[in-house]
């Protein structure tokens, strides 16, 4: 089983649109869940990070985050085609120690005209 | 501000030959190292990480090592490149005991073996 489960898409939505990007994971300690973009040929960038269930805004992006469901989500608001890009859901890593991430393989995000 | 960068950017390496990939990071102290490799449509795959000088973790047995001979320089080698380990390398770095575990990425070095 996957620790970090993304559905790889494309999910395409039409520009000014919400588009909703889910994520599961299957560690129930994990304490922090981050959001990053990565545009095609591009390293990944952070867009958000979320530690508490519930939500967390920041511009038109929103975190949800449900620590009993073990599932955290992404919603961008009023996309733009700028939008468009591969976003990766990363999961701190408690097991075997060290400081570690385990990332998702990221779903692509196509905003339409 | 704290910046990363790699080099070199892009390479091309034939079968068999060796492999020195640089990272180093700036504006930080004793950062968290680690190197990633993503191969063409997958995932993020961690492949060593590194909390101080000198201190090396391997997370997949492969024909590649790590090394951090400075605190913010971390160099990835090979003696022998195989196909298989064409992909996009990545470094990213994390500020120790700030309380999260934000890691964030330098621009990538993608190394095509022929």
């Amino acid at each position: 089983q996957k620790e970090v489960e993304q559905n790889s898409g494309p999910l395409s939505v039409p520009e000014g649109a919400i588009a909703s990007l889910n994520c599961t994971y299957s560690d129930r300690v994990s304490q922090s869940f981050f959001w990053y973009r990565q545009y095609s040929g591009k390293s990944p960038e952070l867009i958000m990070s979320i530690y508490s269930n519930g939500d967390k805004e920041d511009g038109r992006f929103t975190a949800q985050l449900n620590k009993a469901s073990q599932y955290v989500s992404l919603l961008i608001r009023d996309s733009q085609p700028s939008d468009s890009a591969t976003y990766l859901c990363a999961v701190n890593a408690l097991t075997g120690g060290g400081n570690k991430l385990t990332f998702g393989t990221g779903t692509q995000l196509k905003v339409e005209l | 501000s704290q910046t990363i960068h790699q080099w070199p950017a892009t390479l091309v390496q034939p079968v068999g030959s060796p492999l020195s990939l640089e990272c180093t990071v700036e504006g930080t102290s004793n950062p968290n190292l680690y190197w990633y490799r993503q191969a063409a449509g997958r995932g993020l795959q961690l492949l060593f990480y590194s909390v101080g000088i000198g201190q090396i973790s391997s997370e997949v047995p492969q024909n590649l090592s790590a090394s951090r001979p400075q605190d913010r320089q971390f160099i990835l080698s090979s003696k022998k490149l195989l196909l298989s380990d064409s992909g996009f390398y990545l470094c990213a770095w994390r500020e120790p005991g700030r309380g999260t575990d934000t890691q964030y990425f330098g621009p990538g070095t993608r190394l095509t073996v022929l």
